[in-house]
């Protein structure tokens, strides 16, 4: 029972464009969104989060919307960099759960 | 270094051995989580933990598995017993005190057992 999915296994992007990454929840009582960027042997790097009563949040690169009618969320990377390249994964938590419901993970390649 | 400290950063126990993996927080956070990865598998939560508390342990194995985050000193995930299905990447993250759930965790850089 997976409750929160991430649907491609991998990603490959062409050095400048823009990388989608998407993530799809089931459980409609997450209110905090995460996305973590993991390198082999590493431990996870926070990226950038949103609250639910936001739709979309900016950092630089990085902007993530957030759809809660669709229970969906979606991490644009622009414009891609080979350093990019990555495993990104989609984390929520909400209500009184202090802990971080991870998806599978998305292997993002950035071809130079 | 001000970020989260995890030792040992490899482990290599035999079958029935005990493992102790040690966290230390980021300066000014009180809240500790382990998380575990599998090959090819998301993080899955184990325990949060505060000073002397256990706040949740829902995600932790009912046998052979303890956490303790002290007063004074890292935290503590020791498993005892080991068998083959614990190698694992074993994940401390910690956060500051805000409470409301919407605390960003900041990760340390995992322990990799591999039970032989």
């Amino acid at each position: 029972d997976q409750q929160v999915k991430q649907n491609s296994p991998s990603l490959s992007v062409q050095e400048g464009r823009i990388s989608i990454l998407n993530c799809d929840y089931t459980n409609s009582m997450f209110d905090y969104f995460l996305w973590y960027k993991k390198y082999p042997a590493e431990g996870p790097t926070f990226l950038i989060s949103i609250s639910s009563i936001k739709d979309k949040n900016e950092d630089g690169r990085f902007t993530v919307f957030l759809n809660k009618s669709a229970k969906h969320l979606s991490l644009h990377i622009v414009p891609s960099q080979p350093g990019d390249s990555a495993v990104y994964f989609c984390a929520a938590s909400g209500g009184s759960q202090g802990n971080l419901i991870f998806g599978k993970g998305t292997k993002l390649s950035v071809k130079p | 270094n001000a970020g989260v400290m995890q030792n040992p950063r490899h482990l290599v126990r035999r079958r029935g051995q005990e493992a102790r993996l040690r966290c230390s927080p980021m300066k000014g956070h009180s809240h500790v989580y382990w998380y575990r990865q599998l090959p090819e598998e998301g993080l899955k939560f184990m325990v949060y933990l505060q000073k002397e508390n256990i706040i949740d342990e829902s995600g932790m194995p009912k046998e052979r598995f303890s956490a303790e985050f002290p007063k004074e000193g890292p935290s503590i995930l020791r498993i005892q017993q080991v068998v083959r299905g614990d190698s694992a990447a074993y994940f401390c993250a910690s956060s500051l005190a805000t409470g409301g759930g919407q605390e960003t965790q900041y990760f340390g850089p995992g322990t990799r057992l591999l039970v032989l």
